[in-house]
């Protein structure tokens, strides 16, 4: 089974504080995305990058940056949190068309 | 702009019931419609998905009705059970490899 993992469960931060959420799967595969989960606008696309060292945004980049170093490894940075970057924090890995999520990040910024 | 629409943001069916979700999309690009669950403390995963040269795809008790000149898509489930009971996402792509999601609905299904 494909397995991404997401480093923390919960975070809870101070506004203006530098976040990093750490992603990473276990399959190999060439396509990684960062997606933020709110009640009521579904999954929006933060990040995502093709191979290593590339990067695309994504619909709502603003605030975010990432990086990727290794294929298996896909770093979401908030620079400077604010409470408005509250949310639930979606890593995701993709194989042909499908999606593999891991379980998530909740961020409180405080 | 929300390019994918779904509703409702919320359900409610009694167990053996018919669940009915609904979504429509803008963007006539759009080649592969996949719907995901997801259950509580869990990413979403992939549940059924389907490609416009085709108007239905069942698979179990799930089926999914497409109506490419309405743009519209939508998930059905026969016979609903309470482990049925999580939030469902649409989504549509282009196949550029990004995947553009509807707002969910949370499915409750009641014993």
């Amino acid at each position: 089974d494909v397995k991404v993992t997401q480093s923390s469960r919960y975070l809870v931060k101070r506004t203006g504080e530098k976040v990093f959420l750490e992603c990473v799967q276990d399959m190999d595969h060439e396509n990684m995305f960062w997606y933020r989960q709110d009640p009521g606008l579904g999954l929006r696309l933060i990040y995502f990058s093709y191979d290593v060292k590339m990067k695309e945004k994504g619909d709502i980049p603003e605030g975010y940056s990432v990086s990727r170093e290794k294929k298996e490894r896909f770093s979401l940075i908030l620079e400077s949190a604010s409470t408005n970057q509250t949310s639930m924090y979606l890593c995701a890995s993709r194989l042909n068309e499908k999606l593999f999520f891991g379980s998530g990040t909740q961020l409180s910024v405080l | 702009q929300q390019q994918v629409k779904q509703s409702p943001q919320s359900l409610i069916v009694q167990k053996g019931g018919i669940s009915i979700i609904n979504c429509a999309y803008e963007n006539t690009a759009f080649d592969y419609f996949p719907w995901y669950q997801q259950f509580p403390g869990k990413g979403p995963a992939l549940l059924i998905a389907i490609r416009p040269d085709v108007s239905e795809k069942k698979e179990g008790r799930f089926t999914i009705s497409f109506n490419k000149s309405a743009k519209q898509f939508s998930l059905h489930i026969m016979d609903s059970q309470p482990g049925d009971s999580a939030t469902y996402f649409c989504a549509a792509s282009d196949g550029g490899g990004k995947l553009t999601f509807g707002q969910g609905t949370i499915l409750t299904v009641h014993p």
